[in-house]
């Protein structure tokens, strides 16, 4: 079956314009998760979707930072005056969410975000 | 604090070397889990392992195996007979009951295989 799909593969904006980054999970997962990698870092966590409800949006790192998602399918990521610091590849990532703990999360290929 | 700490930044061998990969975290959870990703040059993280803490059995999957000491924190990696291809950088992460969901990762490994 299909992975998570994510898109644009590559986004290259202007300083103060606003992105979006689009993210389809995998058929059937109700979690979904957003995650930032910087360049030669590991995964900086950002928001946890289960269905479309937000319990965990601990990592937003700062109001520009938003995110939605349409029943348990789609997701977007908008960041809002892009500033420089906010380059980076964004990863999004499915689960089943069992209700548990310790569901394994498959990621998608990221959207790589570049802030002139 | 739950931290994952990969202290190898960069390990580089020639084919067919054995290499051991180390991962130690931190929780003071006693329910947790423990995982393995490998991310190729493409960027996609591919799923390895996954491990919670009540079964420190090791595990073989081919040329892959995990060695999980609670007694150290450690969740070590090695690859036997490592391949051009298993070139990646591997991240070890943590799920724990406290922190819902999410995972915490490591700053990964970066793994050059030679020929």
């Amino acid at each position: 079956g299909a992975g998570v799909s994510q898109s644009p593969s590559n986004k290259v904006t202007e300083k103060g314009k606003d992105v979006e980054l689009r993210c389809d999970p995998i058929s059937g997962h109700t979690a979904l998760y957003w995650y930032r990698q910087r360049l030669g870092q590991g995964l900086e966590f950002l928001i946890y979707f289960q269905g479309n409800s937000a319990p965990d949006k601990s990592g937003l790192p700062s109001d520009r930072f938003s995110a939605e998602r349409t029943g348990e399918s789609v997701s977007t990521l908008t960041i809002q005056r892009t500033q420089q610091e906010d380059s980076a590849v964004y990863l999004c990532a499915s689960s089943l969410d069992s209700g548990g703990l310790g569901d394994t999360q498959y990621f998608g290929p990221g959207t790589r975000l570049t802030v002139l | 604090a739950q931290k994952v700490t990969q202290a190898q930044t960069e390990i580089s061998v020639v084919e067919k070397e054995d290499v051991t990969l180390d991962c130690v975290y931190e929780t003071r959870d006693t329910t947790y889990y423990l995982f393995w990703y490998k991310q190729p040059p493409s960027g996609e993280l591919v799923f390895l392992i996954r491990r919670n803490s009540f079964d420190e059995q090791n595990e073989i999957s081919g040329r892959y195996s995990w060695n999980f000491q609670k007694s150290t924190s450690s969740f070590n990696f090695t690859i036997t007979a490592s391949q051009v291809v298993d070139s990646a950088v591997y991240f070890c992460a943590l799920m724990f009951t406290g922190g819902g969901n999410k995972l915490t990762f490591g700053t990964g490994t970066q793994l050059k295989v030679e020929l």
